[in-house]
């Protein structure tokens, strides 16, 4: 059984929809990662969160500690959102398979 | 401040030479982290460094790799006697000492032919 799970693993959405992406995880950590990995491309850092929510622009991320679950939103989603939004936790990380996201125009 | 820089971006190696790839971290940071992603695979952590000290490097193969992070200079993550199977593209992401927050290179893509 793999660390860190995550759903769906591919997503499509229409511009403007809110998105949901959930990561459910089975070792304790100290904090819980979301990167942002666009095709071909690097990686960035979205949040890190150790409890409750942070938000930034149009993405939110929540994390419930006694539940072991993370999850990220994006509202008003759009094209330039499509990208592999990866979920890892621990302090080396344990990755998640990551979730393909692609915003339809 | 330039971010995390990895160098070269692209690598590409024949069966049995070595591959040295290069991580220089952000200013101030202190902590490496060396991961790779193998073709439709996800990222998986190989190795934790501080300067002059390998912290935990439970995630590399036994054998023909090795990482250090001089007290001077950018960290190396040193491939010997590439296979096919290291093909593969190898992030590297820095930290402070004492925060988690990460920030990662743009990353090395090694081809072995």
């Amino acid at each position: 059984k793999n660390e860190v799970e995550q759903s769906p693993q591919n997503l499509t959405a229409q511009e403007g929809e809110f998105i949901t992406i959930n990561c459910s995880y089975s070792v304790g950590i100290s904090a819980l990662h979301w990167l942002q990995q666009h095709p071909g491309g690097g990686i960035v850092s979205l949040f890190m969160l150790s409890s409750g929510k942070k938000k930034h622009g149009r993405l939110i991320a929540t994390i419930n500690i006694q539940e072991k679950h993370s999850s990220l939103h994006i509202t008003a989603s759009h094209p330039r959102d499509s990208a592999v939004y990866i979920c890892a936790v621990g302090d080396q990380f344990y990755f998640g398979t990551g979730t393909s996201l692609t915003v339809i125009p | 401040n330039a971010g995390v820089m990895q160098n070269p971006r692209h690598l590409v190696r024949r069966r049995g030479q070595e591959a040295r790839l290069r991580c220089s971290p952000m200013k101030g940071h202190s902590h490496v982290y060396w991961y790779r992603q193998l073709p439709e695979e996800g990222l998986k952590f190989m190795v934790y460094l501080q300067k002059e000290n390998i912290i935990d490097e439970s995630g590399m193969p036994k054998e023909r790799f090795s990482a250090e992070f001089p007290k001077e200079g950018p960290s190396i993550l040193r491939i010997q006697q590439v296979v096919r199977g290291d093909s593969a593209a190898y992030f590297c992401a820095s930290s402070p000492p004492r925060s988690g927050g990460y920030t990662f290179g743009s990353g090395t893509r090694l081809t072995v032919v």
